[in-house]
């Protein structure tokens, strides 16, 4: 059974940093991309970052690039998100998520929550 | 940059019903790119169709998935009580590598 458990959110200050972590386990873990998504209070799904299985291609929206940081450790089935210079509008539930051969996203984390407020 | 508009925002609709979830892509995109995604209230997206009309591992076959070019849609055939949810479609490309529509609400 394909499992993604998330880690690491909590509550920051404007400007502070924080460092997400995914579990998984159930599947050849470097065999596949993985990616982050986050959603807003209320609001609709953005997807933030992803990897390819090697970790050698990164990718990111243009909001985090140069703040956010993705990377994997295959040794231990772990993809981990960095995140520098935090706004307030990186407030959200952050999902991790493992893309599928057809490079949707078939299975998805429990999600963890990063509140950035003063 | 590609943008994803889903139509209506939000639908009301009872049990039994047939709907049509509409997603409009601002140019013209590989169906092997377009997926849909439920979210139920305090859940993770599920993944329901992926290359525009493949239906993932253990998705009821009362979910379908249809369109090419820039006009794709999500039909289901009768609505469940558990289909009241928000429905996301999504592409896959460049610049970002990954889009998503802004949904639709399936409401009872």
């Amino acid at each position: 059974e394909v499992q993604l458990l998330e880690s690491g959110g909590g509550l920051v200050q404007p400007g502070g940093s924080l460092r997400l972590s995914c579990a998984a386990s159930g599947f050849n873990f470097r065999a596949y991309g993985m990616s982050w998504v986050r959603q807003g209070p209320g609001k609709g799904l953005e997807w933030v970052s992803g990897l390819d299985g090697s970790g050698s291609s990164t990718y990111y929206v243009d909001s985090v690039k140069g703040r956010f940081t993705i990377s994997r450790d295959n040794s231990k089935n772990m993809v981990f998100l960095q995140m520098n210079s935090l706004r307030e509008e990186d407030t959200a539930v952050y999902y991790c998520a493992k893309r599928a051969s057809t490079a949707a996203f078939d299975y998805w984390g429990q999600g963890t929550l990063v509140t950035v407020s003063s | 940059e590609i943008v994803l508009t889903q139509s209506p925002g939000t639908l009301s609709l009872s049990p039994g019903e047939r709907v049509t979830l509409s997603c409009r892509a601002s140019q013209s995109i590989s169906s092997s790119n377009l997926a849909w995604y439920q979210q139920r209230p305090g859940q993770a997206p599920r993944l329901l169709i992926s290359a525009a009309s493949t239906r993932a591992t253990g998705v009821p076959d009362r979910f379908s998935g249809s369109g090419s070019g820039t006009d794709f849609a999500l039909t289901i055939s009768r609505l469940e009580p558990e289909d009241f949810a928000v429905y996301y479609c999504q592409r896959y490309g460049n610049s970002p590598l990954y889009t998503f529509g802004q949904g639709t609400k399936l409401e009872i």
